[in-house]
């Protein structure tokens, strides 16, 4: 069974250009999710995607940032413009198990490689 | 949501049982204990998930007492490529299955 992908693996664009980052889930999977982490932080969470739905971008730091999924299945990421605090590492991860209520539920997530952001 | 914390970083030697012990003081009612690894330059990979008492699979057990407030991971005969970072997580369904990050424990495993 292929992994979880991520395309590219490293990216470096100037501050105000575009980037736009793709990932590639578990087949099947309708749980997709991207975290990133910026230098010497944390994992952040980002957003979580059912299917082709939104379900939770609590973590999207600002518009500068769009993620889709359209037709449930690959999703992107686009900075636009990029600044230079969004360097960091993107991870993508998916998961099969959607959320059935108490002591059900599986934290189990296949995570991607990530993908490398440099804005200079 | 719960916060953890573990210790930032943990030597050890090729052979030898690692016990990395993560406190959860705040842990809610419905919150799920699970672990994750991280080798340099890849995603978090799951270990392992717990509620209460005692979880063991092929790559690890995970003890919870009855409290809850704390858990650890065990890592038996430890080698080489088990030199990662570690991350405990602790969340409830009610948080759609997003993941709360710590800043894991460094482990270091020598020969």
């Amino acid at each position: 069974e292929a992994g979880v992908t991520q395309f590219p693996s490293h990216s470096v664009i100037e501050k105000g250009q575009t980037v736009t980052l793709r990932c590639d889930p578990i087949s099947g999977h309708d749980n997709l999710y991207w975290y990133r982490r910026v230098m010497g932080k944390e994992i952040k969470f980002l957003l979580h995607f059912v299917k082709e739905s939104k379900q939770d971008e609590s973590g999207m730091p600002n518009n500068r940032f769009l993620a889709e999924r359209t037709g449930g299945t690959y999703s992107t990421l686009k900075v636009q413009p990029a600044e230079l605090e969004d360097s960091g590492v993107y991870f993508c991860a998916s998961s099969p198990h959607t959320r059935e209520g108490p002591f059900t539920v599986s934290y189990e997530q296949y995570f991607g490689p990530g993908t490398r952001l440099t804005v200079t | 949501l719960a916060k953890t914390t573990q210790p930032i970083s943990m030597d050890s030697y090729e052979g030898q049982e690692v016990n990395i012990t993560c406190s959860h003081n705040n842990i809610a009612t419905n919150d799920y204990i699970t672990w994750y690894q991280q080798f340099p330059s890849q995603g978090p990979r799951f270990i392992i998930q717990g509620y209460k008492t005692k979880v063991t699979n092929e790559v690890a057990s995970l003890f919870i007492p009855a409290d809850r407030k704390s858990s650890t991971l065990s890592l038996p005969r430890v080698s080489l490529s088990d030199t990662a970072v570690y991350y405990c997580l602790v969340g409830g369904y009610n948080q759609g299955g997003k993941l709360i990050f710590g800043q894991g424990t460094e482990l270091s495993v020598k020969p």
